[in-house]
């Protein structure tokens, strides 16, 4: 069965402390692992698409990567609108188009 | 607004009712996905239409569940004889090319089932 499985699941910053988010995951034939933003109340938002091992992606002060077992969001100097859920999702062959998702790390930054 | 669009976006029923939940997809995505998410989840997939036909449907809990989107646009979930374990945020969203997993996600209908 295919999972997916983030770490931590929250994690509280200060204004300009730099961290990572975790996400691990075990499917049977990846096609495409995915970042989404979850404001309170509010449905995901897409951020990153990440396809192959050594892959990276990059806006404003998030970075994504890949390797072969998990994907790391890494947040620079992070403020506090950075706060939100960030959520890892991952498209499998033999899924169709469905994405199963994690659970989630709830990240808050604080000035 | 040019984004999804889900109503009601909250609806209380009792155990037992019949609920409709409807989404209005981006203009011209041909790609529609329902998600449910309970508190403290992950959305959790449901089902998935490309155009006017459900592709895949293997998420859908059990057959009180039903989802239809007869013009390929709009689309409303349904489910009958609810129950208070079908409470959540159900969730629709859409893409303008499938086999992307950028989808764009409305904010949601609350259902509360008493």
């Amino acid at each position: 069965e295919d999972q997916v499985t983030q770490s931590p699941e929250a994690l509280r910053l200060q204004e300009g402390e730099s961290s990572s988010l975790n996400c691990s995951y075990t499917v049977s034939g990846l096609r495409g692992l995915f970042w989404y933003r979850q404001d309170p109340g509010k449905g995901p938002e897409f951020l990153f698409t990440l396809y192959s091992a050594g892959e990276e992606k990059e806006k404003e002060r998030l970075k994504a990567t890949l390797t072969k077992k998990e994907s790391f969001l890494h947040i620079t100097a992070p403020k506090p609108e950075d706060s939100a859920t960030y959520l890892c999702a991952v498209r499998t062959q033999g899924g169709s188009e469905k994405l199963v998702f994690g659970k989630g790390t709830k990240l808050t930054v604080n000035p | 607004g040019a984004g999804v669009s889900q109503t009601p976006s909250n609806k209380v029923t009792e155990k037992g009712k019949y609920v409709e939940l409807r989404c209005d997809p981006i203009s011209g995505h041909t790609a529609l996905y329902w998600y449910r998410q309970s508190l403290g989840q992950g959305p959790e997939f449901l089902i998935y239409f490309q155009g006017t036909g459900a592709a895949d449907d293997s998420g859908l809990p059990n057959d009180r569940f039903f989802a239809v989107r007869p013009e390929g646009s709009v689309s409303t979930l349904k489910i009958q004889r609810t129950e208070r374990g079908d409470s959540a945020v159900y969730l629709c969203a859409s893409s303008l090319i499938q086999y992307t997993g950028e989808l764009f996600f409305g904010e949601g209908s609350r259902l509360t089932v008493l």
